[in-house]
């Protein structure tokens, strides 16, 4: 157990709609990533928070939004669901973001039907 | 820019045996880090180890070894005795200042052990 909570663990939804993916980073961690893995794409890396600001973006899609909240809890929030977003999103979070070990939270798996 | 290479992209052995996994990366930072994650059926990435490139040193854990060498730009894997339980997809990354240290994963190697 990375310390790293992510809820749900699996959400089904239909094209068009608009879910939320709640991460808790590990006690002390200020850092927040969130990431995309899909069978043709690899594990993709979205964007970073720290300490409640935005400090790095990968490439997430202008529908996909992100927030690192007060007590550091993070939501992806992923809107007009197409098929293609179906795959595994994963939190991590890391001690301060520079070079330090990132541990992964289990993962949501959203499916677009 | 930065980039993995792990061009195993399945491996198929007997329990037992011993398998190396293969990393190589490309990087202009002479500071960077490499890492070795691990991918079971369930899903969840577990992290295994952290090597920062000044430390060449050959690290073992338990059946896990990592040998990584700068000369070729490679960060290898090797599992002794494998198990059963070690079948699993392996991601290497890369993390540098030149990627604001967020890590470049390669595509994964699939390690599937045969009881």
């Amino acid at each position: 157990d990375s310390g790293v909570t992510q809820t749900p663990k699996h959400l089904i939804t239909a094209t068009g709609q608009r879910v939320t993916l709640r991460c808790s980073p590990r006690s002390g961690d200020l850092s927040v990533y969130w990431y995309q893995q899909s069978l043709d794409q690899g594990l993709q890396f979205l964007i970073q928070y720290y300490n409640g600001e935005e400090r790095a973006k990968g490439n997430i899609l202008e529908r996909f939004s992100a927030q690192q909240f007060p007590d550091l809890h993070s939501e992806l929030n992923l809107s007009s669901l197409e098929l293609g977003d179906s795959a595994l999103y994963f939190c991590a979070s890391s001690l301060q973001g520079r070079a330090d070990t990132q541990y992964f939270g289990p993962g949501t798996r959203l499916t677009v039907l | 820019a930065q980039k993995v290479t792990q061009a195993q992209t399945e491996i198929s052995v007997v329990e037992k045996e011993d398998v190396t996994l293969d990393c190589v990366y490309e990087t202009r930072d002479t500071t960077y880090y490499l890492f070795w994650y691990k991918q079971p059926p369930s899903g969840e990435l577990v992290f295994l180890i952290r090597r920062n490139s000044f430390d060449e040193q050959n690290e073992i854990s338990g059946r896990y070894s990592w040998n990584f060498q700068k000369s070729t730009s490679s960060f290898n894997f090797t599992i002794t005795a494998s198990q059963v339980v070690d079948s699993a997809v392996y991601f290497c990354a890369l993390s540098s200042s030149g990627g604001s240290y967020i890590p470049t994963f390669g595509r994964g190697t699939s390690l599937i052990v045969h009881p």
